[in-house]
């Protein structure tokens, strides 16, 4: 049973660096899965923020592209998120995920953690 | 990239069937997921690659392609489905894309 956990700050103030880290159990990260993050602002729809695969491969939402990166780290299993020059509009729910798929486009989330709340503020 | 479409509510009576539809030019060459959301709870993925179903999910949840626009269909609606549905897809070069959700209410 796969079971994903995240844990960083709920509060960053704007301007900083969101960082998030999600402890994953159950399930050998060094495998060849594609790992990744979805936000969900409060009231509002889901967001794909980015997936890595095998360590060294990532792909990024076009719109946070130029702000965000997904590592893992085998040692520790575990999958971080990095965003930079955060405002107000990235206040959300944070979610760690695992997609399933033989390939890019067969892609999907088959295990999400129970989510953190970042809110960003002053 | 590409976009899901969505409508923002369908209303169904127990028992009932509730369609809920996801449009999108892309859609006739990429999979489509559907995921249910209740509140306060993280997503659960019901359909994957069109019309497959996880184990654990209902035989009640049914996902269909045509053209471009694919339909997840809850057969029997109980009150306990309830909830927000999203579609998903994903294209090759690694972009993945949510629809902008759908509230099933059981009347």
């Amino acid at each position: 049973q796969v079971h994903l956990q995240e844990s960083g700050p709920g509060l960053v103030k704007p301007s900083e660096t969101l960082s998030l880290n999600c402890v994953v159990s159950g399930h050998s990260i060094s495998s060849d899965f594609y790992w990744g993050w979805v936000r969900q602002p409060p009231g509002k729809g889901l967001q794909w923020i980015g997936t890595v695969y095998n360590s060294d491969n990532a792909y990024y939402n076009p719109s946070l592209n130029s702000r965000v990166h997904i590592s893992v780290d085998t040692s520790k299993n575990h999958v971080s998120l990095t965003l930079t020059s955060v405002t107000a509009a990235d206040t959300a729910v944070y979610y760690c995920t695992k997609e399933r798929g033989t390939n890019l486009a067969t892609r999907a989330i088959e295990n999400w953690g129970q989510g953190t709340l970042v809110t960003v503020s002053s | 990239s590409f976009e899901l479409t969505q409508p923002p509510s369908v209303s169904v009576s127990p028992g009932q069937t509730a369609r809920i539809t996801c449009s999108g030019d892309a859609l006739p060459n990429q999979f489509t997921s559907w995921y249910q959301q209740k509140p306060g709870q993280a997503p659960v993925l019901v359909i994957f690659k069109d019309s497959e179903r996880p184990s654990g999910i209902p035989e009640r949840f049914s996902g269909s392609v045509s053209g471009t626009t694919v339909t997840l269909t809850i057969s029997g609606v109980e009150a306990e489905d309830e909830a927000d549905f999203y579609c998903q897809s994903a294209d090759t070069r690694g972009i993945l894309v949510f629809g902008g959700g759908t509230k099933v209410t059981v009347l």
